[in-house]
């Protein structure tokens, strides 16, 4: 079955900088890989997607990028402001297939000093 | 459109007890799956449904049990309560296969 791991499990960064968190997925079969975000107390919730037909995908300050040979793929955060403090999930699926589900990483604490 | 919506918000149980947490989604969504998240394990997926009246399990069904008998709704049943069933619990539903999955609030258990 598919396993995600992610890296780093905390992250600290000066408002302003860049932030990137990595992701590697096992099963090559997987063309689905949404990135979801966590406030503290509050519900994930998406923040941006992307699927195996492209390479990197972007909006506004979030950019996702996809290696599929190498089967990682990475979340950019550029800018970064307090406000994007959170812990963050990547997960990686089959989009079609049979199983219907998705596979989490286990998360990302972002911190953000301002 | 309340979304995805969970009950209780909170509940304490003594080992052995047996409790439904209940989720409910107004957006006529098929699929719909329930995850714990336990400090540095992420979300693991319990059991899930693509559609009324269908269950299956995920990566971390035992001491669990699941019903879909309306399409709005998905209960999850703990049988006997573990401590080790401590967690947050969340319900999450979407509209097909790996597609954005909206969560609801979580239900905090803790298990004496």
């Amino acid at each position: 079955g598919e396993n995600v791991e992610q890296h780093p499990s905390t992250l600290s960064v000066q408002e302003g900088d860049s932030a990137v968190i990595k992701c590697t997925y096992s099963d090559s079969a997987s063309n689905y890989f949404p990135w979801y975000k966590q406030e503290l107390g509050k519900r994930p919730q998406l923040i941006i997607d992307i699927r195996s037909n492209v390479g990197e995908k972007k909006d506004q300050r979030i950019a996702v990028t996809l290696n599929k040979t190498a089967k990682h793929f990475s979340l950019h955060i550029t800018e970064t402001q307090p406000e994007d403090s959170a812990v963050y999930f990547c997960a990686g699926g089959l989009a079609g297939g049979a199983t219907n589900k998705l596979i989490f990483g286990t998360g990302t604490l972002l911190a953000v000093q301002p | 459109n309340a979304g995805v919506t969970q009950t209780p918000k909170f509940r304490v149980l003594k080992t052995g007890q047996s409790m439904t947490l209940l989720c409910a989604q107004d957006m006529n969504h098929e699929y719909m799956y329930w995850y714990r998240q336990d400090p540095g394990m992420g979300l693991r997926l319990i059991h899930y449904s693509v559609g009324e009246g269908t269950t299956a399990k995920g990566e971390v069904p035992d001491g669990y049990n699941v019903s879909r008998l309306k399409k709005q709704n998905f209960l999850l049943g703990l049988e006997s309560a573990a401590p080790s069933q401590t967690s947050v619990y969340f319900c999450a539903s979407s509209t097909g296969t790996v597609e954005t999955q909206y969560f609801g609030p979580g239900t905090r258990l803790l298990v004496l």
